[in-house]
């Protein structure tokens, strides 16, 4: 499974919007990226998925480069309630021979402030 | 329920004892997953069951630990012999097929091994 590589914290300031960066420069073709985060003392939450075109749900908006080697989640108006630990997971399709499984880094911790 | 249930939510034993713990996925989901989660680290991958059978039990660190799932639905994990690095908190997840779903995580089980 191809690594990733994302900042250990951030900071954002309520209200603004917040962009963690992920860094995937070995994904394969037939791998997707994947979001989840993990608030405090909770299980981790999904929060979007993509593959090359850019892709937005009611939490985020998932910003893939043209290269796939990198990606950005954006929380559009971030509230104190999305401070968590946020993991970018690279996942093959499992019909083409890759694992099921999720694979977790340490992820970005992202604190907003009031 | 509505979400996935993991039971107990904490677990106190001593070392050299044996342990189970349960899930009960979401109704309907085929995929479950267990995952255990040090201190300050990701989640990591331990089992993936694909219906009744393990399709992956590549994460499962050493012959202590087992998994079973025998009618698809409600999954134990069991660990022999506990040791003190066992101390964790064991995450269970469930997907409605696995491949692209999302993956819904419970809350845990604290696992303390004194």
């Amino acid at each position: 499974d191809a690594k990733t590589t994302q900042p250990t914290s951030m900071d954002c300031a309520e209200g603004r919007a917040a962009n963690l960066p992920c860094n995937h420069s070995t994904i394969s073709g037939n791998e997707y990226v994947y979001w989840y985060r993990q608030i405090h003392s909770q299980g981790p939450q999904y929060i979007i998925h993509g593959l090359k075109n850019n892709e937005t749900n009611e939490m985020a908006s998932l910003i893939i480069t043209e290269d796939r080697k990198s990606s950005t989640l954006i929380l559009p108006h971030a509230t104190l309630r999305d401070t968590a630990v946020y993991y970018c997971i690279v996942r093959p399709e499992a019909f083409q021979g890759g694992s099921e499984k999720l694979v977790f880094g340490k992820g970005t911790k992202l604190t907003v402030n009031p | 329920g509505a979400g996935v249930s993991q039971t107990p939510s904490n677990k106190v034993t001593e070392k050299g004892k044996y342990v189970e713990l349960r899930c009960d996925p979401i109704s309907g989901h085929t995929a479950l997953y267990w995952y255990r989660q040090s201190l300050g680290q990701g989640p990591e991958f331990l089992i993936y069951f694909q219906g009744t059978g393990a399709a992956d039990d590549s994460g499962l660190p050493n012959d202590r630990f087992f998994a079973v799932r025998p009618e698809g639905s409600v999954s134990t994990l069991k660990i022999q012999r506990t040791e003190r690095g066992d101390s964790a908190v064991y995450l269970c997840a469930s997907s409605f097929t696995g491949g692209l779903t999302e993956a819904f995580f419970g809350q845990g089980t604290r696992l303390t091994v004194v």
